[in-house]
């Protein structure tokens, strides 16, 4: 596609649901980011992935977060028993390779757990 | 630790005035700098970029420059417009193997007529 698309734009849950937010990324696009923006904050690293495998998934705040890339394409950040502190918005990003490029970024997916 | 420090917070300016926005970075190793611009819903979007021997480089009526030294980088805004009400966002790329970046909390820009 042209650009970064994530879905849903917007999710509503329950605590203690079982939430999947996608990324589309760019087409080519190996790299590809996940972060987390709580409201008047810059964005949060969460996990990068190169092709299909994890880099570094440091940035999950805890094994309720979870993050697939199974095709090296299209990459699902998945949050089991979610909780309020968890509402954000989440934005996705991609990038040509490894090093020194740009960061391309979704329009993000606002979580709200109620 | 790996740290971007914005200010001001926030910054209130009337159109056709010109501001600054300061970005401080603790980050190690360094490989560069962008800015970003935040429209409210929607993602960052990439404004200039600065490396490390680069210590100015404008895109239209941004300025931004780059002091590797004291570790300071600055976003200067010309002739502000209604349309640049947004967040900037300093971000810095950790040099070494692959492109995470280090973002900062931005400062939010409200240009009123």
């Amino acid at each position: 596609g042209a650009g970064v698309s994530q879905t849903p734009s917007n999710k509503v849950t329950e605590k203690g649901k079982y939430v999947e937010l996608r990324c589309d990324p760019i087409s080519g696009h190996t790299a590809l980011y996940w972060y987390r923006q709580s409201l008047g904050q810059g964005p949060e690293f969460l996990i990068y992935f190169q092709g299909t495998g994890a880099a570094d998934d440091s940035g999950l705040p805890n094994d309720r977060f979870f993050a697939v890339r199974p095709e090296g394409s299209v990459s699902t950040l998945k949050i089991q028993r979610t909780e309020r502190g968890d509402s954000a918005v989440y934005l996705c990003a991609s990038s040509l390779m490894r090093g020194g490029t740009e960061a391309f970024f979704g329009q993000g997916t606002r979580l709200t757990v109620v | 630790k790996n740290q971007v420090e914005q200010s001001p917070q926030s910054l209130i300016i009337l159109e056709g005035k010109n501001c600054t926005l300061q970005c401080n970075y603790t980050v190690s190793p360094f490989s560069n700098l962008r800015w970003y611009k935040q429209d409210t819903g929607r993602g960052p979007v990439s404004l200039t970029i600065m490396t490390f021997s680069e210590n100015t480089k404008s895109n239209g009526r941004y300025t931004a420059t780059l002091d590797a030294d004291t570790k300071q980088s600055s976003l200067h805004i010309t002739a502000s417009q209604l349309s640049d009400s947004a967040s900037y966002i300093c971000v810095v790329r950790i040099s070494g193997g692959y492109n995470k970046l280090i973002f900062g909390a931005g400062t939010r820009l409200a240009v009123h007529p």
